[in-house]
């Protein structure tokens, strides 16, 4: 049981407008900053989003990341066929003390 | 380019010990703090331990605390896991993580490949 709630699916069509949420609550979405990572099979993740809404380097602004409350949210605008992977939220939890992960969600380009 | 080489996985024992290594390069590693984060086969990604660029302060998971221990050497360029009392659910890949900060844990910025951890009799 992931202390981060995510749908474990979600999907689109191509060039279509996709949202993943990431519910939690007041110890670690409300009080700290949600990150975003995107992993494909057999591979290391990838940071997509930090701080809320900011992309790294080289992440096209395709993807956009909110945060409201204890909620935080990906989306991913004009979605691609290369789009197809796992996706899973983080934040700190004051309450632990770590850093915790939503349990992830299966993106499937349709 | 950032590179991050894990090595010190595979077949530990139930209540024995391992210890895993990182060895980075590309980039300052003192001006970083670092991470592990670990993935059971089949399941979602799970943070192990971080620790600040000079080692002032680290952090546990709930599930490692008091059994795993976690160390770096900037001048090696090298960051340490040190695992003991293993136990079955510590079977797992274990990714070593450049945070994007120093002082304290901002996000997980790059990922090495990971090194497996096999805790089986």
């Amino acid at each position: 049981q992931s202390v981060l709630t995510q749908p474990p699916s979600a999907s689109g069509t191509p060039g279509q407008r996709v949202t993943i949420s990431c519910s939690g609550g007041s110890s670690n979405i409300a009080s700290n900053t949600v990150n975003w990572y995107q992993q494909f099979p057999g591979t290391a993740p990838k940071l997509l989003i930090y701080s809320n809404n900011l992309r790294p380097s080289g992440v096209p602004e395709r993807f956009s990341g909110s945060r409201s409350d204890t909620s935080g949210s990906l989306a991913i605008s004009g979605l691609q066929s290369e789009d197809e992977a796992e996706y899973y939220c983080a934040a700190w939890d004051d309450s632990v003390n770590g850093w915790v992960f939503g349990g992830g969600t299966k993106l499937t380009v349709l | 380019e950032v590179q991050l080489v894990e090595s010190g996985g595979g077949l530990g024992q139930p209540g024995g010990s391992l210890r895993l290594s990182c060895s980075a390069s590309g980039f300052p590693l003192e001006n970083y703090a670092m991470h592990w984060v670990r993935q059971a086969p089949g399941k979602g990604l799970e943070w192990v331990s971080g620790i600040t660029w000079d080692s002032g302060r680290t952090a546990y998971a709930d599930s490692v605390k008091g059994r795993f221990t976690i160390s770096r050497d900037n001048a090696k360029n090298s960051l340490y896991l040190q695992m003991n009392s293993l136990r079955r659910e510590d079977t797992a890949l274990y990714y070593c993580v450049q945070d994007r900060g120093s002082g304290w844990f901002t996000a997980f910025d790059d990922w090495g490949q990971g090194t497996l951890v096999t805790v089986s009799s």
